[in-house]
C-alpha cells in the first residue's frame, strides 16, 4: 500500500500568513488522484482539493493544490482565523485507499 | 444538501461485535459508493472497506477481512458496518464517507468504545 507522509507535523503560523505543506508519497500516486481535507477538533473531515489540484465548490480560492507522482503541496494563501486546524492528504488511484498522518497549523 | 447521519456512540466489551448505520438524504444513494474510514486517538485516519452505490458489492481492507461486513439497505437509504471480535484497539471515531472525487461528504461519525 502507498504510505503518505506529511511535513511539517505542527506549523505554528500567525494569521495573515502563507503556508504550504507537503505531502510525499511512497510511490508514485495514479492519475493524480490526491486529495486534501480540513478537520477541526470533533468534526468530520472536510474535502478540500481533489486530483491534486481541483478545489471543491465554496472552498475559498485561498486553498490551492500542486504537485503529482510522490510530491504534493497544500498551499493557503493567507490564513485566516478559522483555517487553524489539521489537514489530512490522501491518495484514492491505489486501493486501499490511504491517508497522510496530518499536519496541525496552530496559531503563533 | 448531502447529508450522511450516523447512529449513536456505543461501549461495547471486548470481544463483542457493533454494528453502526449511517443513514443517506440528498442524493440518490445507488448512484455513489460509500467508505468506512476510522479513526483512533492519535492515529491517523484508517481505510476500512467500500460499497459499490448500485450493486452492493463490497471490498474491504486485508486489516478487517475477516471481521468486517457492509451492506447496504437500499429502500432505507442506509448503510450498515459490522465490525466483529473487538479489542481495545478497536476504540475509535468511526465514519461513512461517500465516494465522489475523493471522500466529498461526510457523517458525523460514531464514537466505539471497547472496554471491559
Amino acid at each position: 500500500e502507498i504510505v503518505l507522509t506529511q511535513s511539517p507535523g505542527t506549523l505554528s503560523v500567525s494569521p495573515g500568513e502563507r503556508v504550504s505543506l507537503s505531502c510525499r508519497a511512497s510511490q508514485s500516486v495514479s492519475g493524480t488522484y490526491l486529495a486534501w481535507y480540513q478537520q477541526k477538533s470533533g468534526q468530520a473531515p472536510r474535502l478540500l482539493i481533489y486530483g491534486a489540484s481541483k478545489r471543491v465548490t465554496g472552498i475559498a480560492d485561498r486553498f490551492s493544490g500542486s504537485g503529482s507522482g510522490t510530491d504534493f503541496t497544500l498551499t493557503i494563501g493567507s490564513l485566516e482565523p478559522e483555517d487553524f486546524a489539521v489537514y489530512f492528504c490522501q491518495q484514492y488511484g491505489n486501493p486501499p485507499l490511504t491517508f497522510g498522518q496530518g499536519t496541525r497549523l496552530e496559531i503563533k | 444538501q448531502v447529508q450522511l447521519v450516523q447512529s449513536g456512540a456505543e461501549v461495547k466489551k471486548p470481544g463483542a461485535s457493533v454494528k453502526v448505520s449511517c443513514k443517506a438524504s440528498g442524493y440518490t444513494f445507488t448512484n455513489y459508493a460509500m467508505h468506512w474510514v476510522r479513526q483512533a486517538p492519535g492515529q491517523r485516519l484508517e481505510w476500512m472497506a467500500w460499497i459499490n452505490g448500485d450493486n452492493g458489492n463490497t471490498k474491504y481492507s486485508q486489516k478487517f477481512q475477516a471481521r468486517i461486513t457492509v451492506t447496504r439497505d437500499t429502500s432505507a437509504n442506509t448503510d450498515y458496518m459490522e465490525l466483529k471480535n473487538l479489542t481495545s484497539e478497536d476504540t475509535a471515531v468511526y465514519y461513512c464517507a461517500r465516494a465522489r472525487v475523493g471522500l466529498d461528504s461526510w457523517g458525523q461519525g460514531t464514537l466505539v468504545t471497547v472496554s471491559s
